[in-house]
C-alpha cells in the first residue's frame, strides 16, 4: 500500500514570497490533516478535511495561509506571503474512514526555509 | 482536551528496557491514550493506543493503571534504532490529535 506522498520535499524562499505544497493521501482515506512542526516543537495541527469540507482551521492563519481539498482526494497548502516565522516542516496525514484508533498516517513532511 | 507531561529527554543503552512515563491529569472518560515515535526528517508513526490496563504489540507495550492520570510506554530492549523523539497523546478515538514537545530517547552504544 502506497504511503502519503508529499512534493516538494525541501523548498527555500525569501520572505514575502508565496509558496504552495502537495499532498496526496492514502487512497481511500476520507480525513486529511496538515500540521506545521518548527524544529524542536511536536506537530501542530493547522487544518483537518473530511473529504472536501473543512472540519477544523482554528489554527490555520488565515491571513496568509489558505488550504483546499477540492475533489476530496489530494490538498494543496498555500501560504501568500511567507515570513521569516513560517520555517518548518509542513506535515500531512490521513486516517481511514473508519479507524477506532488514534492512527493517523503521516507523509515525510516538505521543510520550508524562508530566507 | 487533556495536556500531557512528559520528560524532555531520556538516554539508555543498547538491550535495556526503557519506560517512558506520561502525565495527564485531567484525561477525560473517552479519551484514548496514543503514543507516536519520530525519526529526524520523518513524520510521526503510530506506535500503540490503549484506554486502561495493559496493550501490547510487537513493537511496545503501553502500561495505564486504574485511574488513567498517567500512562508508561515500555520499549523492550532497545537498539540504536529507536533514537527518536517519542509523543504522547489523548484525545477521543478518531478525534483531534495535540502533540507535546514529546521526549528525546537517545540509545547507546
Amino acid at each position: 500500500e502506497a504511503g502519503v506522498a508529499q512534493s516538494p520535499r525541501y523548498k527555500i524562499i525569501e520572505k514575502r514570497q508565496s509558496v504552495a505544497f502537495w499532498c496526496n493521501p492514502i487512497s481511500g482515506h476520507a480525513t486529511l490533516y496538515w500540521y506545521q512542526q518548527i524544529l524542536g516543537q511536536g506537530p501542530k495541527l493547522l487544518i483537518q478535511f473530511q473529504n472536501n469540507g473543512v472540519v477544523d482551521d482554528s489554527q490555520l492563519p488565515k491571513d496568509r495561509f489558505s488550504a483546499e481539498r477540492l475533489k476530496g482526494v489530494d490538498s494543496t497548502l498555500k501560504i501568500q506571503p511567507a515570513k521569516l516565522e513560517d520555517s518548518a516542516v509542513y506535515l500531512c496525514a490521513s486516517v481511514p474512514t473508519r479507524s477506532s484508533y488514534n492512527e493517523q498516517f503521516f507523509g515525510p513532511g516538505t521543510r520550508l526555509t524562508v530566507l | 482536551l487533556a495536556k500531557t507531561t512528559q520528560p524532555i529527554s531520556m538516554d539508555s543503552y543498547e538491550g535495556q528496557e526503557v519506560n517512558i512515563t506520561c502525565s495527564h491529569n485531567n484525561i477525560a472518560t473517552n479519551d484514548y491514550i496514543t503514543w507516536y515515535q519520530q525519526f529526524p526528517s520523518q513524520g510521526p508513526r503510530f506506535i500503540i493506543q490503549g484506554y486502561k490496563t495493559k496493550v501490547t504489540n510487537e513493537v511496545a507495550s503501553l502500561f495505564i493503571p486504574a485511574d488513567r492520570k498517567s500512562s508508561t510506554l515500555s520499549l523492550p530492549r532497545v537498539s540504536l534504532s529507536d533514537t527518536a523523539v517519542y509523543y504522547c497523546l489523548v484525545g477521543g478515538s478518531g478525534g483531534k490529535l495535540i502533540f507535546g514537545q514529546g521526549t528525546e530517547l537517545s540509545v547507546k552504544p
